[in-house]
């Protein structure tokens, strides 16, 4: 079955630093993959997908990921984090747009 | 569009009571997906219907747990008795296409 490894279950930058949060997948088969999003009390917004297309995507708010078939990961990047961004993301991972398999999450934190 | 629409947002009942849990997804989204998130166990998938009928409830964690989808608007995720272990965040979700619209939860505390 198909499976997700989010590394770092916290992640810590400054304002306007590099935001890089890391997915890896495992899948026989070529996957979807996406990133969400979760605000304190909230559900999940997704972020952005990847479906075969691009293997670079873009997303929400300045949030981008690229497809690594090699290294087996997509992971979520923003150039200049913002105050705004402080979430939990969640990577997932699914092989018929149905069973989609969550990772742990990885709670971020930015710093003035 | 108002989004998926959970009800209610907090629950507080006791061990062995029955609790119902309600959703609204978006019109015209033919999938509905029902997860419970916990600290220990992250985010996992309950069930999952297709135009109304469930599909793979293999995620249902005991015969305590059952969901319903009795029309495109509306479905349900009953658990009786309840248990203290049941608490957690349930989420139901809907889609058309990629990528899923959550909505946003009940918090179920079991005491």
């Amino acid at each position: 079955a198909q499976s997700v490894t989010q590394l770092g279950s916290h992640v810590s930058v400054s304002e306007g630093a590099l935001v890089l949060l890391r997915c890896n997948y495992s899948s026989s088969v070529p996957p979807y993959l996406f990133w969400y999003v979760q605000y304190p009390n909230q559900g999940l917004q997704l972020l952005l997908k990847y479906t075969s297309a691009a293997t670079l995507v873009k997303g929400i708010n300045g949030f981008e990921a690229e497809f690594k078939k090699s290294e087996t990961s997509f992971h979520l990047t923003k150039p200049s984090a913002h105050m705004s961004d402080a979430a939990e993301y969640f990577c997932a991972v699914s092989v018929d747009n149905n069973d989609m398999r969550f990772g742990a999450g990885t709670r971020l934190t930015v710093k003035p | 569009d108002a989004g998926v629409i959970q009800s209610p947002r907090h629950e507080v009942t006791e061990m062995g009571q029955e609790v119902t849990l309600r959703c609204k997804p978006i019109s015209g989204h033919d999938y509905l997906f029902w997860y419970r998130q916990t600290m220990m166990r992250g985010l996992e998938l309950l069930i999952y219907f297709n135009n109304n009928v469930p599909i793979d409830d293999s995620g249902m964690p005991e015969d305590r747990f059952s969901a319903k989808m009795p029309n495109a608007s509306f479905s349900t995720l009953k658990i009786q008795p309840s248990e203290p272990r049941d608490s957690a965040v349930y989420f139901c979700a809907s889609r058309r296409g990629f990528g899923y619209t959550f909505g946003s939860g009940t918090r179920l505390t079991v005491v």
